[in-house]
């Protein structure tokens, strides 16, 4: 089974700040690796797919990079309303999800 | 637009069955893999289930192997989830999603997920 892992487990950062998340997959899972955001009490929402393509409708403040093991989630700019737990998860063999990343804001 | 609504979670004793309904609409369902995602409370995302469009391909999480038999009904826009022999930790939310592509695709839709709850 691939294991996924995230960095930080939470965050507090300030309206502005560039905020950057990483997850880590315990094989090679090439590019395929989405990221999901949810905030409280909703259903988790799609950002980016295949590593790096941003979801239609999402703003361009998001942000994904990497292949392999090693994957990138930027917020440039953080804004309010990006308060949530981010997750990744990969879907190269089965599907797993990483733990999750709380933003807050400071 | 899509919408995904699922239905039939309640209070179950340990041990005992339970059905999950998902109705989809607003897209064509038999074209896409459909998918069961689950929320234990205060916890992060576990996949359960998933299953492809004409039921060819079925996966399930290690955890429910054996127990949860996924299925879905095309001529009703329906997906479903079997569950048996529950436990304690098979306490969650429900989430229905939909698969973007294939069955291996990421999820772009998702219910706003039915309660499970497992005590007696």
């Amino acid at each position: 089974d691939i294991q996924m892992t995230q960095s930080p487990s939470s965050l507090s950062a300030s309206v502005g700040d560039r905020v950057t998340i990483t997850c880590q997959a315990s094989q090679d899972i090439s590019n395929y690796l989405n990221w999901y955001q949810q905030k409280p009490g909703k259903a988790p929402k799609l950002l980016i797919y295949d590593a790096s393509n941003l979801e239609t409708g999402v703003p361009s403040r998001f942000s994904g990079s990497g292949s392999g093991t090693d994957f990138t989630f930027t917020i440039s700019s953080l804004q309010p309303e990006d308060i949530a737990t981010y997750y990744c998860q990969q879907y190269d063999n089965l599907f797993t999800f990483g733990p999750g990343t709380k933003v807050d804001i400071k | 637009e899509v919408q995904l609504v699922e239905s039939g979670g309640g209070l179950v004793q340990p041990g005992r069955s339970l059905r999950l309904s998902c109705a989809a609409s607003g897209f064509t369902f038999d074209d896409y893999a459909m998918h069961w995602v689950r929320q234990a409370p205060g916890k992060g995302l576990e996949w359960v289930s998933g299953i492809s469009w004409n039921s060819g391909s079925i996966g399930y999480a290690d955890s429910v192997k054996g127990r949860f038999t996924i299925s879905r009904d095309n001529a009703k826009n329906s997906l479903y989830l079997q569950m048996n022999s529950l436990r304690a930790e098979d306490t969650a939310l429900y989430y229905c999603a939909k698969g973007r592509r294939g069955y291996v695709s990421p999820f772009d839709y998702w219910g706003q997920g039915t309660l499970v709850t497992v005590s007696s």
